[in-house]
């Protein structure tokens, strides 16, 4: 069974930093695709950043570009989203997803981040 | 980037009733479009692939169709289960992967 775990939820100061993880397992976590989604409180699905199986090529929203860094350690088959100089405009539930070819298939529970002082 | 506009904000309807959602792209995205389905407090799910390939274990009443600007979700009869926002997704032009922003069926 393909299971997507992220860390807890956090509250964060605005202009902090933070760490997400995602564990993997179930599956060849190296083979595939991942992505980070966000969802603000009330609000629709906003795609955050992407990066492809070994960890060579990654993809931003613009929104995100050059505070957020997304990274992988496929020998522990978990998945990362670093960032920085956080708003409160990034207060979300972010949910790491597996990209097979045809698409978004597999969800994590999602971590909500709220940047608040 | 391309845009996704679902229509209607909101469908009320009854168990039993048929649902029509619709997707339009503001350029083509050929056949690469998704459906995922949200319930309250939990994660989305993927119903449809590529425009109309229903995802594993998803039921028969669920389809969908459509190509290029122009895409619909249909829910043959609906099942309690089934109230909660659905939201479409491409992947023609990324990055970014963009999504619509979801269409409510709520229990009239």
């Amino acid at each position: 069974e393909v299971q997507l775990v992220q860390s807890g939820g956090v509250v964060i100061q605005p202009g902090g930093s933070l760490r997400l993880s995602c564990a993997a397992s179930g599956f060849t976590f190296s083979a595939y695709w991942m992505h980070w989604v966000r969802q603000a409180p009330g609000k629709g699905l906003e795609w955050v950043s992407r990066i492809d199986s070994d960890g060579g090529a990654t993809s931003y929203a613009d929104s995100v570009m050059g505070r957020f860094t997304i990274s992988r350690d496929n020998a522990k088959s978990t998945l990362y989203l670093q960032m920085h100089s956080l708003s409160p405009d990034d207060t979300a539930v972010y949910y790491c997803i597996r990209d097979v070819t045809h698409a978004f298939d597999s969800w994590g529970q999602g971590t909500l981040v709220t940047v608040s002082s | 980037e391309i845009v996704l506009t679902q229509s209607p904000a909101t469908l009320s309807l009854s168990p039993g009733e048929r649902a029509t959602l619709y997707c339009r792209a503001s350029q083509s995205v050929y056949s690469y479009l998704a459906w995922f389905q949200q319930k309250p407090g939990q994660s989305p799910r993927l119903l449809i692939y590529d425009a109309s390939n229903r995802a594993t274990g998803i039921p028969a009443r669920f389809s969908g169709s459509g190509s290029g600007t122009d895409f619909t979700l249909t829910i043959s009869s609906l099942e309690p289960e089934d109230f909660a926002v659905y939201y479409c997704q491409q992947r023609y032009n990324w990055p970014p992967w963009t999504f619509g922003q979801g269409t409510k069926v709520e229990m009239k």
